[in-house]
């Protein structure tokens, strides 16, 4: 089916570990997207891309990385794990004048 | 001051009744979405208007862009129509790629009881 297709659904890991969470899509959209949900706060843009090549930073960008080698795949790093980057993590996808789409959501735990 | 406000935060209504959700925004704007995120955490776009009004099913979505408002109607709700939902707004404007990214109201969390 198309859509956006995001692993893991669930990670926990320790204080200074690093990972990669995978997004992919197959819609060609050209906009690429990272946020994070945190209780009482609206949906944050960690990094964000407009097309293969292209990426800039969101609103809460410091200890993530991310690149974005072709259309369908933007994964984000996290270089050193913080307990502050406990959250629950989504990647979307949209092209101009569309709906956007949202991956199924990472629940990521630093202990 | 948020720049996407949603009013009320939480919600709670009786099957059948008519539920209206608000948000109001304060930049210039591009499209506004209106999103459906269930317990367990899916997000699924329900509409992206840029003017007037959709209607899908129960759902009826509106938006004024002169008074900078819109508004989510549920029409004889269920209680599966409980959920959070959440208006964000694509900026309109913005450096290089940034008119393409979403601003998010923090959600309004409505519960039907049947």
């Amino acid at each position: 089916n198309a859509g956006v297709t995001q692993t893991p659904k669930f990670q926990v890991l320790k204080t200074g570990q690093s990972m990669t969470l995978q997004c992919a899509q197959d819609m060609n959209h050209e906009y690429m997207s990272w946020y994070r949900q945190d209780p009482g706060m609206g949906l944050r843009l960690i990094h964000y891309s407009v097309g293969a090549g292209i990426t800039d930073q969101g609103e809460v960008p410091n200890g993530y990385n991310v690149s974005r080698s072709t259309t369908e795949d933007f994964p984000l790093r996290l270089l050193s794990a913080a307990p502050s980057q406990t959250s629950v993590y989504f990647c979307a996808s949209s092209s101009s004048g569309l709906k956007a789409f949202f991956g199924q959501g990472t629940r990521l735990t630093v202990v | 001051k948020n720049e996407v406000e949603q009013s009320p935060q939480n919600l709670t209504a009786q099957e059948g009744e008519f539920i209206t959700i608000n948000c109001s925004y304060s930049v210039g704007i591009s499209a506004l979405h209106w999103l459906q995120q269930h317990p367990g955490g899916g997000i699924v776009s329900l509409f992206m208007l840029s003017s007037g009004k959709k209607k899908h099913g129960r759902l009826i979505a509106t938006i004024n862009i002169q008074e900078k408002h819109s508004s989510l109607h549920i029409t004889a709700s269920h209680p599966r129509d409980s959920a959070v939902y959440i208006c964000a707004v694509r900026r309109l404007g913005g450096h290089g790629g940034s008119q393409g990214n979403l601003i998010f109201g923090k959600g309004t969390k409505l519960s039907v009881k049947p």
